[in-house]
């Protein structure tokens, strides 16, 4: 059964404190992408790595972190530098599944941060 | 400056009727559109998409409609259904990153 993958569902961290996000995905694709949600707010796009060993910063970075040492893994580690970290993180995989083109990008379950 | 937008927050249907969600972009480069349907808590799930080189794509209850002259596209959903409540996001992609630009969504509520 194909999919991607996140842990833990909630997770609460003191402030101070750098902790890391799992995204694991079994659709052997080659793109992977962070996303950070917030109320009211669209999907903003925090990492991606287009293959193993490789990454691109997105629109808001700061504060964060990713390696991409296997192709079925990107975890993301939110460091204490990261200013307002309580949100939603999305992972998603980009590439074909079914009829559709490659460009797709299929998500998580998602990772709800809390600071306390 | 929002390349992509979605500029109803909310739209309230009743059961049975059609639901129509609009969505706006202003990079003219943009070749591929999706919409998302999400759940509160939870991650987005494709529900459709469709090519620049395309104006109607459909799979069973929902379309997608692409005017490009205007820059607009929208999904129709028909009959809606009450689990089609949700938050539905358009995307857009262009280029060989393949990076999606996203709306903020509309929620949709389609009441008994």
């Amino acid at each position: 059964d194909g999919g991607i993958t996140q842990s833990p569902k909630y997770l609460f961290r003191k402030e101070g404190q750098n902790v890391t996000l799992s995204c694991e995905q079994n659709l052997n694709h080659d793109a992977m992408y962070w996303y950070r949600q917030d109320p009211g707010q669209g999907l903003r796009l925090i990492y991606y790595s287009q293959i193993v060993n490789d990454f691109q910063k997105g629109d808001i970075a700061e504060g964060y972190s990713v390696s991409r040492e296997k192709k079925e893994s990107f975890p993301l580690t939110v460091t204490s530098a990261q200013k307002n970290p309580t949100a939603f993180y999305l992972c998603a995989s980009r590439g074909r599944v079914g009829g559709y083109p490659s460009d797709t990008q299929y998500f998580g379950p998602g990772t709800r941060l809390t600071v306390l | 400056d929002q390349q992509v937008k979605q500029n109803s927050p909310s739209l309230s249907v009743q059961e049975g009727r059609i639901s129509i969600l609009n969505c706006d972009y202003t990079n003219s480069m943009f070749d591929y559109f999706l919409w998302y349907k999400k759940y509160p808590a939870e991650g987005p799930t494709f529900l459709i998409s469709i090519s620049s080189i395309k104006d109607k794509n459909e799979d069973g209850r929902f379309t997608v409609f692409l005017n490009k002259s205007a820059k607009h596209l929208s999904l129709h959903i028909v009959p809606s259904q009450p689990g089609d409540s949700a938050v539905y996001f358009c995307a857009a992609s262009g280029g060989s990153q393949g990076n999606l630009i996203f709306g903020k969504g509309t929620k949709l509520s389609v009441k008994p």
